[in-house]
């Protein structure tokens, strides 16, 4: 069975970036799926962040282009989430997941790591 | 983006009532509309993929419809563990996006 767990630090300062890590086991990410990256707000709104594929290649949210940065380790079975220049409005909880190629649905979720931005 | 339409925002519900809760997109995703289930403090948990396919494990009591823009996840005898947030996502276009969720509570 596929299981992700997200780690990374549970307090980030504003202007400073929230790097989170998420650790695959019970399959390979260059197998298959597009792994995937999102969070959930307080108040319950969700948002799709991005992913790596298989592949290598990356997809992201265009509303955070330009600060967002998924990599990956496939040597460890690993993927990575770095957003800059963070926010207050950047609290959330953060999740990985392995979304379908073809039906673009999450099959398999981490267990969330909250995140907070503040001074 | 595509917006996803959830109604309504809260539900009370009775044990054993079936039940029916709506999504709408803002332009059709054809069937790549999925149904997901996320319980206080867990993580969610895909109930429905496709629109209408059921997924291993989750119990029968849970079914989905629709195609294009109006889809519907039908609860056909609520349980008090089916109490949570209901999201649907559509998968047809980049970016991936979440409908706000139905919240089911105890009437």
């Amino acid at each position: 069975e596929i299981q992700l767990q997200e780690s990374g630090p549970g307090l980030v300062k504003p202007s400073q970036s929230l790097s989170l890590t998420c650790s695959v086991t019970g399959y390979t990410i260059t197998s298959g799926y597009d792994w995937s990256w999102i969070r959930k707000f307080p108040g319950n709104k969700m948002e799709w962040m991005g992913y790596i594929s298989y592949s290598g290649s990356t997809n992201y949210n265009p509303s955070l282009k330009s600060r967002i940065s998924i990599t990956r380790d496939t040597s460890k079975n690993q993927f990575f989430l770095q957003l800059n220049s963070v926010t207050t409005e950047d609290t959330a909880t953060y999740y990985c997941a392995s979304r379908g190629y073809y039906s673009g649905s999450f099959d398999y979720w981490g267990q969330g790591v909250m995140v907070t931005v503040s001074s | 983006d595509v917006v996803l339409t959830q109604s309504p925002a809260t539900l009370s519900v009775t044990p054993g009532e079936r039940i029916s809760l709506s999504c709408r997109a803002s332009e059709s995703v054809d069937t790549y509309l999925h149904w997901y289930q996320q319980k206080p403090n867990e993580s969610p948990r895909l109930l429905i993929k496709y629109a209408s396919q059921s997924i291993s494990g989750i119990p029968s009591r849970f079914s989905g419809s629709g195609s294009g823009t109006d889809f519907t996840l039908s609860i056909n005898g609520v349980e008090l563990e089916d109490l949570s947030i209901y999201y649907c996502q559509q998968g047809n276009s980049l970016p991936d996006t979440f409908g706000a969720g139905t919240k089911l509570e105890l009437k």
